[in-house]
C-alpha cells in the first residue's frame, strides 16, 4: 500500500527558507486522482492544511499562508516538496505529508511527521 | 474559513465505557466529514470518512453520525488501545480545518 515519508533540516534559522520533501512509495504520484498535501500541527494552532497538489495540476494553498508557501512535484522522483519563506518561531511545528482523493478529501495515509524548529 | 469546534476538550473514561464527541462546523459542511485517532509521537489515523463511513480495518465499535452542521463519533465499548486524542476535519471547502481535539484518557 502507499506509504509517504518525510525529509528533510529539523533545525531552520528565522528569516531562512523552510524545504520539505515528501517521498511516496507503493504507488505513484503521476494517477492524478490523488492529492497530496502538506499539513503541520502545532501546540498553539493544533493541526492545520497548509496546501495540496496534484499530477500537472495547481497547487492549493491555505491564504493564511499562501504568500510564503511553494508546493511543487517531482514525479520521476515519486516526490513533491513543500517551501516556506521567512519562517518565523510560529513556523516550529511537526509537518506531515498526506494522501487525499479528488472528491473525498479525508487525508490517507499520513507520513510519520518530521518536527521542525525555528530557532537561530 | 469553516471553524471546527469540539466538545468536551477532554474525557476521562474507564474500559468498557460508551465515549460520545461531538464536532460543530461554524456552515453547512454536508456530510464531508472525518475522524481521526492520534496517538503520541504517531501521525493521525483516519477512522471514519464522509461522516459515517468506517475506515477499512477500523474496528465496529467506532460510529459516526450527523451532516450539515453537527456530527458525533462514539465509542461503543472503549478498549485499552483507544485511549488517544481525537480531531474532526472538514473536507467541504477550501481551506479544509480540523477540530482543536478531544483526549481521551484512563479515569
Amino acid at each position: 500500500q502507499v506509504q509517504l515519508q518525510e525529509s528533510g533540516p529539523g533545525l531552520v534559522k528565522p528569516s531562512e527558507t523552510l524545504s520539505l520533501t515528501c517521498t511516496v512509495s507503493g504507488g505513484s504520484i503521476r494517477t492524478g486522482r490523488d492529492y497530496w498535501n502538506w499539513i503541520r500541527q502545532s501546540p498553539g494552532k493544533g493541526l492545520e492544511w497548509i496546501g495540496n497538489i496534484y499530477y500537472g495540476g495547481t497547487p492549493k494553498y491555505n491564504p493564511s499562508l499562501k504568500s510564503r508557501v511553494t508546493i511543487s512535484e517531482f514525479p520521476s522522483n515519486n516526490q513533491f516538496s513543500l517551501q516556506v519563506n521567512s519562517v518565523t518561531a510560529a513556523d516550529t511545528a511537526i509537518y506531515y505529508c498526506a494522501r487525499s482523493r479528488r472528491g473525498a478529501d479525508w487525508f490517507d495515509p499520513w507520513g510519520q511527521g518530521i518536527l521542525v524548529t525555528v530557532s537561530s | 474559513d469553516i471553524q471546527m469546534t469540539q466538545s468536551p476538550s477532554s474525557v476521562s473514561a474507564s474500559v468498557g465505557d460508551r465515549v460520545t464527541i461531538t464536532c460543530r462546523a461554524s456552515q453547512d459542511i454536508r456530510s464531508y466529514l472525518a475522524w481521526y485517532q492520534q496517538k503520541p509521537g504517531t501521525a493521525p489515523k483516519l477512522l471514519i470518512y464522509a461522516a459515517s463511513t468506517l475506515q477499512s480495518g477500523v474496528p465496529s465499535r467506532f460510529s459516526g453520525s450527523g451532516s450539515g452542521t453537527d456530527f458525533t463519533l462514539t465509542i461503543s465499548s472503549l478498549q485499552p488501545e483507544d485511549f488517544a486524542t481525537y480531531f474532526c476535519h472538514q473536507a467541504n471547502s477550501l481551506p479544509f480545518t480540523f477540530g482543536p481535539g478531544t483526549k481521551v484518557d484512563i479515569k
